[in-house]
């Protein structure tokens, strides 16, 4: 079974600093996808950047960007330019390719919960 | 707002009540979850709808009765649960498996209190 973790309970970083939220994954599929979600305080959780395994480019959201390291199984989200908004709990997740038994399934992580100070 | 929504948004019952959740997505979406997110654990799938039908049951008791009468519509039936499943209960939406989007959206929970 896949497993997610997310060493860093909590974080902080002043305002318009850069900060990297972790994640490792385990599996022994070779192509499957990662995704970080967001979700704050008293709000509805949504999608903040995907990733394909079978794609080497880092995939960007204006302010978001990933370290992905498929030999290392690691998932890093770095946040550029922290504004107040970014504060929420964050939660990678991944999920096998379709057609892989389980292939629905989103696997989370604990969540890393991030304060951004003014 | 991401296009699924949920209510109640609080719901406290007893455990001896009968109660529904009920969720909606107005996505176009055609396979729907319910998730369990209880403090300091990782959210929980505990059944997964796809084309109206059930494809994914984690092992969760009986007590909890899924129903998905359509693809834009989820019902979670409650009947005389727990104090342990006091939680957020949070559903969502997608593509079926083999879309090449399928990013599932959340909607915004319903907060469960058994007393």
């Amino acid at each position: 079974a896949q497993t997610v973790t997310q060493s860093q309970p909590e974080m902080s970083v002043q305002e318009a600093e850069t900060v990297t939220l972790s994640c490792t994954y385990d599996t022994s599929e070779n192509n499957y996808y990662l995704f970080w979600y967001k979700q704050p305080p008293s709000r509805q959780m949504i999608l903040v950047i995907r990733q394909e395994a079978y794609k080497q480019q880092n995939a960007t959201e204006n302010r978001f960007s990933v370290n992905f390291q498929k030999a290392a199984k690691s998932f890093s989200l770095k946040i550029s330019d922290s504004q107040l908004g970014d504060t929420a709990m964050y939660f990678c997740a991944f999920m096998n390719p379709p057609f892989v038994a389980g292939s629905y399934q989103l696997t989370f992580g604990k969540g890393t919960k991030l304060s951004v100070i003014p | 707002e991401t296009g699924v929504t949920q209510t109640p948004r609080h719901l406290v019952m007893g455990m001896t009540n009968k109660k529904s959740l009920k969720c909606e997505q107005h996505l176009g979406h055609n396979a729907m979850y319910w998730y369990k997110q209880s403090a300091k654990k990782p959210l929980e799938l505990m059944f997964v709808y796809s084309l109206e039908e059930r494809v994914e049951n984690n092992s969760v008791p009986s007590r909890f009765s899924p129903e998905c009468p359509n693809s834009s519509h989820l019902f979670l039936h409650l009947h005389t649960l727990q104090p342990e499943d006091s939680a957020l209960y949070l559903c969502a939406s997608s593509q079926a498996t083999g879309s090449i989007n399928y990013e599932q959206y959340f909607g915004p929970g319903t907060r469960l209190t058994v007393t």
